[in-house]
């Protein structure tokens, strides 16, 4: 079971270039959402879906996008990098909203820096 | 609008003596809490939660926290930390009705056990 897995873990872009960080789940969870954390910032929310086709904005979208085309994966995109933008970026999922609170299991996270 | 405040960002302690990391919570209707913990270099994963019944819960590994609704606070202890208790505690709050997906992360406190 190998949980929350993201890709890749590492990664240095330039500014204006684009990129896709992957995100996938095999525990058939209904919720995936993106997180950004900053140091002294916490986590923030950027982009959520709970369930397949629909996606929502948290806190932080701007600059990101997302899509949900199945369960198992929900891809972040950059579309133009931004140096703003470097950060640890961490998956996370969860059974909302089947099961009532929204305990969420978190990739190992991927590490961005924009140059 | 719910907010978490961690009011200490660092809390150096030496092995086997008790630690406390405090953390309260602003929210307008009853609340899910929780404790998450982040491991050098990994992501965050569930420590403990509350989510409804006795004000105490603990975790396998010896910390436990006290839900106090008066006080607003959901401050995590353990008698006697570990070197491995080394990490970032998160506290997070969500709603505990309607679309209670959102959580809200405080911005941690970094936990440095000495030998």
């Amino acid at each position: 079971n190998a949980g929350v897995t993201q890709t890749p873990k590492f990664q240095v872009l330039k500014t204006g270039q684009s990129m896709t960080l992957q995100c996938a789940q095999d525990m058939n969870h209904e919720y995936m959402s993106w997180y950004r954390q900053d140091p002294g910032m916490g986590l923030r929310l950027i982009h959520y879906s709970v369930g397949a086709g629909i996606t929502d904005q948290g806190e932080v979208p701007n600059g990101y996008n997302v899509s949900r085309s199945t369960t198992e994966d929900f891809p972040l995109r950059l579309l133009s990098a931004a140096p703003s933008q470097t950060s640890v970026y961490f998956c996370a999922s969860s059974y909302y909203p089947s099961s009532g609170a929204n305990v969420l299991t978190f990739g190992a996270g991927s590490r961005l820096t924009v140059l | 609008a719910q907010s978490v405040t961690q009011l200490d960002s660092q809390v150096p302690v030496f092995e086997e003596a008790p630690v406390e990391l405090r953390c309260n919570y602003s929210s307008s209707v009853s609340v899910y809490l929780f404790w998450y913990v982040q491991y050098p270099n990994q992501g965050l994963q569930l420590l403990l939660k509350y989510l409804s019944g006795s004000t105490l819960v603990e975790s396998i590994n010896g910390f436990e926290a006290e839900f106090n609704k008066s006080q607003t606070s959901f401050h995590l202890r353990k008698p006697s930390v570990h070197i491995s208790d080394t990490a970032e505690y998160f506290c997070a709050v969500s709603n505990s009705g309607g679309s209670n997906y959102k959580l809200t992360f405080g911005k941690g406190t970094l936990l440095t056990v000495n030998p």
